[in-house]
């Protein structure tokens, strides 16, 4: 199975700041299609998760754009910049190129 | 407004078996791939299994493919996940999402706890 290996497991922020999520994969993430299939999620506390970004960088429709997703292959990166209260929560990413489907294990973005 | 609306959790004996629903509205869901998603109590996610638009297709997670059986009726805009022979780690809240690519509408959760 592709392991997502997501850094920092924590990070404390001032709200303001930039932060920055990583999301390596133990395999590349480039389908045979040409496309990438991998998602950042956001879990807010007692909510569901919502879609942040798709195919790597592609908003998904009303998420801020201070959410930016880069990288390619086996790296993979969500820059957050100006930290708002209502970016709190828990950061996921999500493969859906190779069976079966993986997410990562999360970051934790809170207050400093 | 897409709204999914999961059903069917609660405490099950271990061995026992339970059929999750998920209604949908707002959207033509006869249209949309659709997917079933666990977070566990300790927060990690785990993908189940997908459901192409028509039923004809579903693919699972191997480690769940022998024992959970997902299914969907588009007369009834609803989504099913069979769980058989439940065990202690299949205690978790589970997700009803639709896929685009990306999950953009996800319900609101079930829980289910296997307890004897």
């Amino acid at each position: 199975d592709v392991v997502l290996t997501q850094t920092p497991v924590s990070l404390s922020v001032t709200l303001g700041d930039q932060a920055s999520i990583s999301c390596r994969s133990s395999q590349s993430l480039e389908y045979s299609d040409g496309y990438t299939y991998l998602e950042w999620y956001l879990q807010k506390p007692g909510q569901s998760p919502q879609l942040l970004i798709y195919g790597v960088s592609n908003r998904f429709s009303g998420v801020p754009d201070r959410f930016i997703g880069s990288g390619s292959g086996t790296d993979f990166t969500l820059k957050i910049s100006r930290v708002e209260p209502e970016d709190l929560g828990v950061y996921y990413c999500f493969q859906a190129t190779h069976d079966p489907y993986t997410f990562g294990a999360g970051t934790k973005l809170e207050l400093k | 407004e897409v709204q999914l609306v999961e059903s069917g959790g609660g405490l099950v004996q271990p061995g026992a078996s339970l059929k999750l629903s998920c209604v949908a509205s707002g959207f033509t869901f006869s249209d949309y791939w659709m997917s079933w998603v666990r977070q566990t109590p300790g927060k990690t996610m785990e993908w189940i299994g997908d459901i192409k638009y028509d039923g004809s297709y579903t693919n699972y997670a191997p480690s769940l493919k022998n024992r959970f059986t997902i299914s969907r009726d588009n007369a009834k805009s609803t989504l099913y996940l069979q769980m058989s022979n439940v065990r202690s780690e299949d205690t978790a809240t589970y997700y009803c999402t639709r896929r685009l690519p990306g999950s953009d509408y996800w319900g609101q959760g079930v829980m289910v706890t296997v307890s004897s």
